[in-house]
């Protein structure tokens, strides 16, 4: 069983939907990361958050240390927003763990 | 500031070949690490540097993969001899120095042994 679990592992929407990603970890962490895979791109780090929530636009992150859990959401979702969603933390030192990723595809 | 690197961005290799896969990091950045996702499983650590030291190699899988780091600016890492499973796309992520400073990835290379 994975450390880091992700949820859905597939999902698709309507462009306008609002989007949650959801995932859990199952021992202390010192940081989260979510990070963005586009089809054929490279990763790219949206949010680290060690607690409490972030925003960046239309993508708004959250994490409740008590409950090892993080979830991330997307308002007015786009087609453009189509990607692999992946959540990773820090157990300890400074490696990432990582989620199997979650697939978004927004259609238009 | 330019971003990490990878290249070759693409290799096909046939078994039993070396191949050899490079990262440059941002400039300043200690920390290097090395990630590899094999088809269908999550993305996996493979080793981290500090500068050029090896600070943990533990998910290395044998010793077939050879990390170096050699003046602690880019890395590379070599395949010898490659086999079938070895075959993933390989990451790379840089980060400033410190425990928990944000790290930035590279496009990775994707590697496929035939």
């Amino acid at each position: 069983k994975n450390e880091v679990e992700q949820s859905p592992q597939n999902l698709t929407a309507q462009e306008g939907e609002f989007i949650t990603i959801n995932c859990s970890y199952s021992v202390g962490i010192s940081a989260l990361h979510w990070l963005q895979q586009h089809p054929g791109g490279g990763i790219v780090s949206l949010f680290m958050l060690s607690s409490g929530k972030k925003k960046h636009g239309r993508l708004i992150a959250t994490i409740n240390i008590q409950e090892k859990h993080s979830s991330l959401h997307i308002t007015a979702s786009h087609p453009r927003d189509s990607a692999v969603y992946i959540c990773a933390v820090r157990l300890g030192g400074s490696r990432l763990t990582f989620g199997e990723g979650t697939q978004l595809t927004v259609n238009p | 500031e330019a971003g990490v690197t990878q290249f070759p961005s693409h290799s096909v290799i046939e078994k039993g070949q070396t191949v050899t896969l490079r990262c440059d990091p941002i400039s300043g950045h200690d920390n290097l690490y090395w990630y590899r996702r094999v088809m269908g499983k999550e993305i996996k650590f493979l080793l981290h540097f500090v500068k050029e030291s090896k600070q943990d190699e533990s998910g290395m899988p044998n010793n077939r993969f050879l990390a170096e780091r050699t003046g602690g600016t880019y890395s590379t890492l070599k395949v010898q001899p490659a086999e079938l499973e070895d075959s993933g796309v390989y990451f790379c992520a840089s980060s400033r120095p410190g425990l928990n400073t944000e790290a930035f990835f590279g496009q990775g290379t994707r590697l496929t042994v035939v």
